[in-house]
């Protein structure tokens, strides 16, 4: 069975920088076609995908926050990091991780499953 | 850029629901999804590649389209199906959703 663990700070201040971590079971991001995303979803309004990593190391961005994005793995732990720095209100919102596995590996290519999410508050 | 129509949709249950997802430009159909999200749930795959029905998802839900057009169709509507969907292209990144479309029971 495969599942998803978002963990990190509730609470940040602007300005602080964002660390959260995914912690999985049931899949390895060292097989091929493996895919770990970041997606938030502020209160009330839609998804927005930040970032994926993928069982070769590379790496994706939102185009309007890769100056202030960086996800990393850790494949030894079952563990990909984000890190967003500089966090202003506007980053309040429920943080997910889902996988993908990719067509090329057999499979759909789209996020299943997710985390259950993590709510974060930046607030001064 | 991915626009769902209509915003909100509301329908009783046993009638048949219908919800569009129009994308600025093309979209191979091999990457567009459907995903439903409950109150305080995450997002949960309903169908991938325009068409195909992720496990365990009932068969009253089906996707088609093709190009810019897709669509999302409840056959059936039950009391667990009036949520928020979302549509998803997954092709090309950045990978985008849609706004969502709101579906309660009239």
């Amino acid at each position: 069975q495969v599942t998803l663990r978002e963990s990190g700070p509730a609470l940040l201040k602007p300005t602080q920088t964002l660390t959260l971590t995914c912690s999985f079971s049931g899949f390895s991001l060292t097989s091929t076609g493996m895919c770990v995303n970041w997606v938030r979803q502020p209160p009330g309004k839609a998804p927005e995908w930040l970032a994926r990593i993928d069982w070769d190391d590379d790496k994706y961005y939102s185009t309007s926050l890769q100056t202030r994005l960086t996800i990393s793995k850790d494949t030894s732990r079952n563990q990909v990091v984000l890190r967003l720095t500089n966090v202003d209100p506007a980053d309040t919102a429920t943080y997910y991780c889902a996988r993908t596995l990719t067509m090329a590996a057999g499979g759909n290519g789209a996020f299943d499953p997710w985390g259950l999410g993590t709510l974060v508050t930046v607030s001064s | 850029l991915l626009t769902q129509s209509p915003g909100t949709l509301s329908l009783s249950p046993g009638e048949r629901a219908t919800l569009s997802c129009r994308a600025s430009e093309s979209v191979k159909s091999t990457n567009l999804a459907w995903y439903q999200q409950k109150p305080g749930q995450a997002p949960r795959l309903l169908i991938y590649a325009a068409s195909s029905t992720a496990t365990g998802v009932p068969d009253r839900f089906s996707g088609s389209g093709s190009g810019r057009d897709f669509t999302l169709t409840i056959s059936r509507l039950e009391p667990d199906d009036f949520a928020i969907y979302y549509c998803q292209q997954y092709g090309r990144t950045p990978i985008t959703f849609g706004q969502g479309t709101r579906l309660e029971i009239k």
